[in-house]
């Protein structure tokens, strides 16, 4: 089955600054979600982009869509501690039926 | 607001013991999952359900069977643990169209088996 990878493994930044996950995929795909996981928690669902979509904003959050290069990319603004956690790309699989997560990227937000 | 439970945030079971994972969903969703969580392999689908009593294997299915008697309630069975089983296990549900609007997953139970 098809599995988005997301790049880079592990991403370190100061408060305040931008951070940026990409999300790369194998196969065609309806739609792509990302999720967060704070360490030791279940997933919980960020945003969802359609196929036909470049583009969606949710407060901090800005998630782009290239099917031609077959990525996906999130943007986290004005990064907080808060927002220190894993982060996972997840895309539907080549039957349409489940969600297939990559492995993840780990953001560590230091004060 | 919407929630996925389940039974145990952590649990530790012994070589040979069968092993019940219980999960809840209060959304009358259709939809319920397992999955397991293992450092640098991510989440991979133990088995999924798209209606009671209805179950299909996903990607590691082996060691494992499910249950799904009401819509609400989705059960992972480990019929007969065993110490590579140990993992963090994750449940989640979505609605019939999930494709549009994404998984609600459960904390997790993290599971060690000794």
């Amino acid at each position: 089955s098809q599995q988005g990878e997301e790049d880079p493994q592990a991403l370190s930044i100061q408060e305040g600054e931008n951070a940026t996950m990409n999300c790369s995929y194998k196969t065609s795909i309806n739609n792509l979600q990302w999720y967060r996981q704070n360490s030791g928690r279940g997933l919980v669902h960020l945003i969802l982009i359609r196929s036909n979509e470049r583009e969606k904003h949710s407060g901090r959050l800005r998630v782009t869509l290239d099917t031609s290069k077959k990525s996906s990319s999130l943007l986290i603004t004005a990064s907080r501690a808060a927002d220190t956690a894993s982060y996972f790309c997840a895309t539907d699989d080549n039957y349409g039926q489940n969600f297939v997560f990559g492995p993840g990227t780990r953001l560590s937000v230091l004060p | 607001d919407v929630k996925v439970t389940q039974s145990s945030r952590y649990l530790v079971k012994r070589t040979g013991e069968k092993v019940f994972l219980e999960c809840v969903q209060d959304m009358d969703h259709e939809n319920m999952f397992w999955y397991r969580q293992d450092p640098g392999l991510g989440l991979r689908l133990i088995y999924f359900s798209y209606d009671v009593k209805m179950k299909e294997k996903g990607d590691i299915p082996e060691g494992y069977s499910v249950s799904r008697e009401k819509k609400e309630r989705f059960s992972l069975i480990l019929e007969s643990a065993s110490t590579n089983q140990t993992s963090m296990y994750l449940c989640a549900s979505a609605s019939g169209a999930f494709s549009n609007y994404g998984y609600t997953f459960g904390s997790g139970t993290r599971l060690t088996v000794v």
